[in-house]
C-alpha cells in the first residue's frame, strides 16, 4: 500500500525558506503516469495547489506561488521535496504530499495524500 | 487559469437528507473532475473521479454528475459520518484548482 510522510521543521521564521520532503513508501516514485504534488491548507481555509513534479523532474507550478516555489525530485531515495522562500505569516498552512494520477490528456488528481504537516511561519 | 466556484458554502442537513454540492468549471474541462472528503483534522480522501465514478472503497449513497462545465456531488441520504467538508478539484490542465469547499453541517 503506498503510503507518503511529509518531514521538515515545524516553525520558520519570515523571510527565511521553508523546505519538507516527502517519503514514498510501498511503491516506487518513478515510472508511471504519475506526478508528485504539493497542497496547502492555511488554518480554518480550502486546499491550494502549489507544484508539482514528474519522476524525470519536470515541474509545474502555481502561478501564484511560481517565483518562490522550487519542487526537486530524489528517484535513488524515493523522495522529493519542496522549497519555499522569503516565507510570510501568510505561508502557515498544513502542508501534504500527494500522488497525482495523470495520463495523457488530463493533468490528474491526488490520490494517496500524507498526514499532512503544519509548518508556521513566525520569528 | 480555471476557476471552481463551489456552491453552496455551507449546507445545514439531517440524517438521511438528500444533499447536493455543485461546482462550476470556468471553462471545458470535459469530465476531469475529482470530489474530495475531508474531517476535521483529517486527510483530503477522494470520493469521486473522472466526475463519476467512485472511487474503491466509497459508499454508493454518494454520487457524481456532469453537466456542461457544471458538476455535482450528490450525497442520498445522509449519515452521521458524512458531516464534513467537501472539494472540488478541476484535474484537466495546470494549474490545479480547488473549488472554495462546502462544509455540510448537522441541522
Amino acid at each position: 500500500q503506498l503510503q507518503l510522510q511529509e518531514s521538515g521543521p515545524g516553525l520558520v521564521k519570515p523571510s527565511e525558506t521553508l523546505s519538507l520532503t516527502c517519503t514514498v513508501s510501498g511503491g516506487s516514485i518513478s515510472g508511471g503516469f504519475y506526478y508528485w504534488g504539493w497542497i496547502r491548507q492555511p488554518p480554518g481555509k480550502g486546499l491550494e495547489w502549489i507544484g508539482s513534479i514528474y519522476y524525470s523532474g519536470s515541474t509545474y507550478y502555481n502561478p501564484s506561488l511560481n517565483s518562490r516555489v522550487t519542487i526537486s525530485v530524489d528517484t535513488s531515495k524515493n523522495q522529493f521535496s519542496l522549497k519555499l522562500s522569503s516565507v510570510t505569516a501568510a505561508d502557515t498552512a498544513v502542508y501534504y504530499c500527494a500522488r497525482q494520477i495523470a495520463a495523457p490528456g488530463f493533468s490528474g488528481w491526488f490520490d494517496p495524500w500524507g498526514q499532512g504537516t503544519l509548518v508556521t511561519v513566525s520569528s | 487559469d480555471i476557476q471552481m466556484t463551489q456552491s453552496p458554502s455551507s449546507v445545514s442537513a439531517s440524517v438521511g437528507d438528500r444533499v447536493t454540492i455543485t461546482c462550476r468549471a470556468s471553462q471545458g474541462i470535459s469530465s476531469w473532475l475529482a470530489w474530495y472528503q475531508q474531517k476535521p483534522g483529517k486527510v483530503p480522501k477522494i470520493l469521486i473521479y473522472d466526475a463519476s465514478s467512485l472511487q474503491s472503497g466509497v459508499p454508493s449513497r454518494f454520487s457524481g454528475s456532469r453537466s456542461g462545465t457544471d458538476f455535482t456531488l450528490t450525497i442520498s441520504s445522509l449519515q452521521p459520518e458524512d458531516f464534513a467538508s467537501y472539494y472540488c478539484q478541476q484535474a484537466n490542465s495546470f494549474p490545479l484548482t480547488f473549488g472554495g469547499g462546502t462544509k455540510v453541517e448537522i441541522k
